[in-house]
């Protein structure tokens, strides 16, 4: 079972240049996230999707943006990297949003200089 | 809205010892609470959970207790293996549909160091 699966891995941007992390799951959950983590920082959401067809800012949303493509992908944007925004992002799914296990990816970590 | 503090930041045991991590929430609404460990370069795992109508929960070496008066709760782990070394959240949630109050808030993380 491949689970969540994010891509890329790693990656450097330039400050100002775009891109776009990938997320997909496999588990036909509900709903799902982007969370950023940074060191002594723990993992702050930054969008969130409860179902398909909707998403919602959570505590970080600034400077990112998302989409739901359908059930099972989710992708985050960032229009105009910032050094800030260097971080590890990672997605996770839930059946539902209320009271479920979360299910993590492995992680993009983000370089922006 | 939710806030979740854990303590310690750091923490280094011997082999075989017991480790403790604390958290407190501040919403009393709350009603799910789990555990997460992450091992390094990777996502975060869950490795135990526990609901409000419940004060003590077990999976063999590890174990979750719940004061909801006090709003803390709380991971222990015995017998602590060198396999255990990794990074553990604590998390709480609200539990009601619509809106942020179902999304898990974080504490910042506990690095858990076991030393052979």
């Amino acid at each position: 079972n491949a689970g969540v699966t994010q891509t890329p891995k790693f990656q450097v941007l330039k400050t100002g240049q775009s891109m776009t992390l990938q997320c997909a799951q496999d588990m036909n959950h509900n709903s799902m996230y982007w969370y950023r983590q940074d060191p002594g920082m723990g993992l702050r959401l930054i969008y969130y999707s409860a179902s398909e067809g909707t998403t919602d800012k959570g505590e970080v949303p600034n400077g990112y943006n998302v989409s739901r493509l359908n059930k099972r992908e989710f992708s985050l944007r960032l229009e105009s990297a910032a050094p800030s925004q260097t971080s590890v992002y990672f997605c996770a799914s839930t059946v539902v949003q209320l009271n479920t296990e979360a299910f993590f990816g492995q992680g993009t970590r983000l370089t922006v200089v | 809205g939710e806030n979740v503090e854990q303590h310690p930041s750091t923490l280094s045991v011997q082999e075989g010892d017991s480790a403790v991590i604390k958290c407190t929430y501040s919403d009393s609404a709350s009603n799910y609470f789990p555990w997460y460990k992450q091992e390094l370069g990777k996502g975060p795992q869950l490795i135990i959970d526990i609901r409000s109508n419940v004060g003590e929960k077990k999976d063999q070496r590890i174990a979750v207790t719940l004061n909801k008066t006090a709003k803390h709760f709380s991971l222990h782990i015995t017998e602590t293996q060198p396999e255990d070394s990794a990074v553990y959240f604590c998390a709480a949630s609200a539990g009601r549909y619509g809106g942020s109050q179902g999304n898990l808030i974080f504490g910042k993380g506990t690095k858990l160091s076991v030393k052979p």
